[in-house]
């Protein structure tokens, strides 16, 4: 009930193209749903997250589609640039009560080729 | 504002020993959480600690152990070092109760031989 499931394990697009990385989640509390991005020898850095109450967000080239009946959420990278080569995690948390434990997808290594 | 700083970067243990990690949360930020990053099982919650409390706590053994001082900074204990616990150590910081977001830092990279 805690697992986030999360594909593809690697992804290959090209420059200009649209990388999408799909995520399902099990545990219907779970209620903030955020994307790291994390470079190697970094710490993941929060890209966008979102709410159940919304169904898409979109930041700049970054969008999450969420699917609450689903149970599943999107990242959909417009215009992927070689500087969006990263690995990429969703993750899921409950926020309810303050406490902060955030369950991760296994990531996805994007590499944007040229 | 300075984000999250963790030390040491790089740490070599050989089984059985002990370790203790360190975490400065952002400046004003009162949570902080912990996670093991390793290739095999990715990203996992350790604990986390709000108020010098230790608020929530993930599925690892007792040897795994943590506490944060009055001034939020957070420490992370690993007693009898195993093989196993080789891994990238992350420390996430956030804001007082209503803000998510969690920040990371770099990590602590501890390698038991």
């Amino acid at each position: 009930q805690q697992q986030v499931k999360q594909s593809p394990q690697s992804l290959i697009v090209q420059k200009g193209g649209i990388s999408i990385i799909n995520c399902a989640y099990e545990n219907t509390a779970f209620d903030y749903f955020p994307w790291y991005q994390q470079f190697p020898g970094k710490g993941p850095a929060l890209l966008i997250a979102i709410r159940p109450d919304v169904s898409e967000k979109k930041e700049g080239r970054f969008t999450i589609s969420f699917n609450k009946s689903a149970k599943q959420f999107s990242l959909h990278i417009m215009d992927s640039q070689p500087g969006d080569s990263a690995t990429y995690f969703c993750a899921a948390s409950r926020q309810g009560g303050g406490a902060q434990k955030l369950v991760f997808g296994q990531g996805t290594r994007l590499t944007i080729n040229p | 504002k300075a984000g999250v700083t963790q030390t040491p970067r790089y740490l070599i243990k050989t089984r059985g020993q002990q370790v203790t990690l360190s975490c400065s949360p952002i400046s004003g930020h009162r949570s902080v959480s912990w996670y093991q990053q390793t290739p095999g099982q990715g990203l996992q919650f350790l604990f986390e600690y709000f108020s010098e409390t230790q608020r929530n706590k993930g599925n690892f053994p007792g040897r795994f152990s943590g506490r944060q001082f009055s001034n939020s900074r957070s420490e992370m204990n690993v007693s009898t070092l195993e093989l196993g616990d080789s891994a990238l150590y992350l420390c996430a910081s956030s804001a007082p109760r209503g803000q998510e977001t969690q920040y990371f830092g770099p990590g602590t990279r501890l390698l038991v031989l």
